[in-house]
């Protein structure tokens, strides 16, 4: 299985500039996050979907669109890239409402913005 | 998260000596996660809680749930070098919302 995939692994972005990070699963996992990882400050939840058609924003969304056509996918969009949005990303899934289980993740986006 | 507080923020032991790290909420928590993590890779799954008073071990890492399912431990014991790193804790506060508290550093001295 390949679990929870996540690409790029590496991006490097001018401010204003936009782009799109891919998250993809293939455990028919209900329940999807993006996360932004920042030194001392641990996973910050940025938007989360518990199903196909439906999102909701977590902690730090601004700045960042989420849209949930299918079970599998799950991008995240940049819409104006700003330094502050330096980061790791991560993205997870989880089965959902029939029981919880580990929470599989990706092996991360490292993103710089100039 | 300010939901999830976690403590200490880094702690460095002794080998062989045994830690503690804790995680609170003010919220009842339903799932309780407790990921490791080495510096600039990803997360590996340690220990998942669910149910008030559970406990689980794997090899020398020990967590707990309270009753209330409000606080967990993770308790290592014997530590060795290959403990090191930084280790989270995340909960599921309602449908599908898991987040994280924001870490302990772990460092393991000779």
């Amino acid at each position: 299985n390949a679990g929870v995939t996540q690409t790029p692994k590496f991006q490097v972005l001018k401010t204003g500039q936009s782009m799109t990070l891919q998250c993809a699963q293939d455990m028919n996992h209900e329940y999807m996050s993006w996360y932004r990882q920042d030194p001392g400050m641990g996973l910050r939840l940025i938007h989360y979907s518990v199903g196909a058609g439906i999102t909701d924003q977590g902690e730090v969304p601004n700045g960042y669109n989420v849209s949930r056509s299918t079970t599998e996918d799950f991008p995240l969009r940049l819409l104006s890239a700003a330094p502050s949005q330096t980061s790791v990303y991560f993205c997870a899934s989880t089965t959902g409402p029939h029981g919880y289980t580990e929470a599989f993740f990706g092996q991360g986006t490292r993103l710089t913005v100039v | 998260s300010q939901e999830l507080e976690q403590s200490p923020q880094s702690l460095i032991v002794q080998e062989g000596k045994n830690l503690t790290i804790n995680c609170t909420s003010s919220k009842t928590l339903y799932g309780l996660y407790w990921y490791k993590q080495k510096y600039g890779e990803g997360l590996i799954f340690l220990m998942m809680l669910q149910k008030g008073g559970e406990e689980k071990s794997h090899e020398k890492i020990t967590a707990k749930l309270d009753e209330k399912k409000q606080q967990s431990s993770l308790h290592i014991t014997a530590s060795q070098p290959s403990h090191a790193g930084i280790y989270l804790c995340g909960a599921d506060f309602r449908w599908g919302k898991l987040q994280f508290g924001a870490g302990t550093q772990v460092v393991v001295t000779p």
